[in-house]
């Protein structure tokens, strides 16, 4: 079965700084990745995600993200936080025919 | 298009009331999912289904719950009896099925509270 784990239910940075939000992955198969962003009282907005090709992946607002096959890791980055970034962030896996499984969310506190 | 479309928005219902909840997908999307958040166990699928059939209803906790989907523009999720620990925010997602544009559209979702 597959699934995600999210490293750290809250993570909090200075504006500025950078952010790195983890996640890792079991999957039988290559997985198709995704981080999705919610903002208070909203429905989840995809930033970006890796289904084959190139392994760094770039997204909007800033991030991206690397697939590690080796580490089984997908982990989200930004290299200056910004107040605006502020939110929940989930990373989640799909395979073909199937349904997307999220992780518990990494609450991202940003200040100023 | 107007992305996915949920109603309502806000739910307030007593214990042991039947409670509905609507969503229309994005055109042309053939697999709609519902998914269950809440604080303890976060954002949990419901089921799901594609070109209208439900495919995965493993995620659905009782018989309590049920779903509907009778055509490619409209889905349900109904609780009949509704209890306190129904009480989360419900979302509605659509995508178009497999392949490298495989995305979930998420709607607003329904905040659900059973007093």
């Amino acid at each position: 079965a597959q699934s995600v784990t999210q490293l750290g239910s809250h993570v909090s940075v200075s504006e500025g700084a950078l952010v790195l939000l983890r996640c890792n992955y079991s999957s039988s198969v290559p997985p198709y990745l995704f981080w999705y962003v919610q903002y208070p009282n909203q429905g989840l907005q995809l930033l970006l995600k890796y289904t084959t090709g190139a392994t760094l992946v770039k997204g909007i607002n800033g991030f991206e993200a690397e697939f590690k096959k080796s580490e089984t890791s997908f982990h989200l980055t930004k290299p200056s936080a910004h107040m605006s970034d502020a939110a929940e962030y989930f990373c989640a896996v799909i395979q073909a025919g199937t349904a997307l499984i999220f992780g518990k969310g990494t609450t991202l506190s940003v200040s100023s | 298009d107007a992305g996915v479309i949920q109603s309502p928005r806000h739910e307030v219902t007593e214990m042991g009331q039947e409670v509905t909840l609507r969503c229309k997908p994005i055109s042309g999307h053939n697999s709609l999912f519902w998914y269950r958040q809440t604080m303890m166990r976060g954002l949990e699928l419901l089921i799901y289904f594609n070109n209208n059939v439900p495919i995965d209803d493993s995620g659905m906790p009782e018989d309590r719950f049920s779903a509907k989907m009778p055509n490619a523009s409209f889905s349900t999720l109904k609780i009949q009896p509704s209890e306190p620990r129904d009480s989360a925010v419900y979302f509605c997602a659509s995508s178009t099925t497999g392949g490298k544009n495989t995305e979930a559209f998420f709607g607003q979702g329904t905040r659900l509270t059973v007093v």
